[in-house]
């Protein structure tokens, strides 16, 4: 099994640019989220689905976007990129049953000009 | 709402000497309790987690954690430290029936020759 993968793994985008996170998993985990990781602030979930089809906003969804069409993906969208958003993007997965721990992907590390 | 504080940014120990990570958490409801390692440049890896049960748990590497309710808190140990054991460390908790996990802001563990 790859486990988690996201790609890509390093981007800059300039203010007002936009661009997609992509996540997948082939653990056929239910749940998937997204979580952003900034100095001292530890890790901050941004969107998390329980299932295909299903989606909510977790602590800061603001000026983020996702949908969950297949088990095995779950793209983060940025519209309007600012530098705000600056940060490290971890995708993480886990079963939704039993309160199994999450399994993290890379991440991805954004720049925002 | 629920929270996790690791009042320690940084814990500094010399290799062979004792490691404790402190945690505290703030729930309504009965905690599920995770820790996770991450070590430069990479994703978070699973160490341990306490659902219900024993108050202490065993985890990867010869880590272990203890539960204990009445102070709330969820200690990190390991009984001699490895300088391969220097990481940023993340406490997290969750509840029943809510997948969101919340996360400290992280630890920094350096374990020096």
């Amino acid at each position: 099994n790859a486990g988690v993968t996201q790609t890509p793994k390093f981007q800059v985008l300039k203010t007002g640019q936009s661009m997609t996170l992509q996540c997948a998993q082939d653990m056929n985990h239910e749940y998937m989220s997204w979580y952003r990781q900034d100095p001292g602030m530890g890790l901050r979930l941004i969107h998390y689905s329980v299932g295909a089809g299903i989606t909510d906003q977790g602590e800061v969804p603001n000026g983020y976007n996702v949908s969950r069409s297949t088990t095995e993906d779950f793209p983060l969208r940025l519209l309007s990129a600012a530098p705000s958003q600056t940060s490290v993007y971890f995708c993480a997965s886990s079963r939704l049953a039993d309160y199994n721990e999450q399994f993290f992907g890379p991440g991805t590390r954004l720049t925002v000009l | 709402a629920q929270s996790v504080a690791q009042p320690e940014d940084q814990v500094n120990v010399a290799e062979g000497n004792p490691l404790t990570v402190k945690c505290t958490y703030s729930v309504s409801g009965n905690p599920y309790l995770f820790w996770y390692v991450q070590y430069p440049n990479r994703g978070l890896q699973f160490l341990l987690k306490y659902i219900t049960g024993d108050n202490l748990v065993k985890g990867s590497y010869g880590f272990e954690a203890e539960f204990n309710k009445s102070q709330t808190s969820f200690h990190l140990k390991k009984p001699s430290a490895l300088v391969s054991d220097s990481a940023l460390y993340f406490c997290a908790v969750r509840v029943l029936n809510d997948y969101k996990l919340s996360f400290g802001a992280g630890t920094t563990v350096t374990v020096r020759a």
